[in-house]
């Protein structure tokens, strides 16, 4: 159990929708990070937030956005949904803000876009 | 433009012997390196990493080689375990650079390994 909460972990859903993903760091890490993981992809980097703030963004979509609460939980919005949107999305979190060691990722939430 | 590249999708060893698993790399920025491993149905967890001050790190079975020349590095599990089949991702990140250190990942390597 890496301490990474991710929920929920499967989500079905259908072309246009808008779906929100949700993720608990561990407790005392201050950085969130968002993956994207495609079928036969690696993970790809989607965006970073460091204490409430984006600190990094990646290969994230117009129509995807994310944002880190007060309490340090992280959601991913997801909209205008398309069938390529179907994925793996994994939240990771760190202890400190510039990556210097290892990233503890969640379960992952597994989006169906039908 | 894939930055990291594991070019064998998968691979196959038996129990007691040495796996080695493949990565390289396209990025000169990049200056620290990461293996992760990942189970079915769980979030990829840390193995080992590497410094680019460094050629060699070791941890147990495992060890990673990095070739700074040929942009390439491997990871050594010896001997090899049932237990150690999972999907093997690179990654490097550019601790210092504009991306804030935000990790590449390569498409992963399955390691099947037989007993």
């Amino acid at each position: 159990d890496s301490g990474v909460t991710q929920t929920p972990k499967h989500l079905i859903t259908a072309t246009g929708q808008r779906v929100t993903l949700r993720c608990s760091p561990r407790s005392g890490d201050l950085s969130v990070y968002w993956y994207q993981q495609s079928l036969d992809q690696g993970l790809q980097f989607l965006i970073q937030y460091y204490n409430g703030e984006e600190r990094a963004k990646g290969n994230i979509l117009e129509r995807f956005s994310a944002q880190q609460f007060p309490d340090l939980h992280s959601e991913l919005n997801l909209s205008s949904l398309e069938l390529g949107d179907s994925a793996l999305y994994f939240c990771a979190s760190s202890v400190v803000g510039s990556f210097n060691g290892e990233l503890f990722f969640g379960e992952g939430s597994r989006l169906t876009v039908l | 433009d894939q930055q990291v590249k594991q070019n064998s999708p998968s691979l196959s060893v038996q129990e007691g012997r040495i796996s080695i698993l493949n990565c390289d790399y396209t990025n000169s920025m990049f200056d620290y390196f990461l293996w992760y491993k990942k189970y079915p149905a769980e979030g990829p967890t840390f193995l080992i990493s590497i410094s680019s001050i460094k050629d060699k790190n070791e941890d147990g079975r495992f060890t990673v080689f990095l070739n700074k020349s040929a942009k390439h590095l491997s990871l050594h599990i010896v001997p090899s375990q049932p237990g150690d089949s999972a999907v093997y991702f690179c990654a490097a990140s550019a601790r210092y650079g504009g991306s804030q250190g935000n990790l590449i990942f390569g498409k992963g390597t399955k390691l099947s390994v037989k007993p």
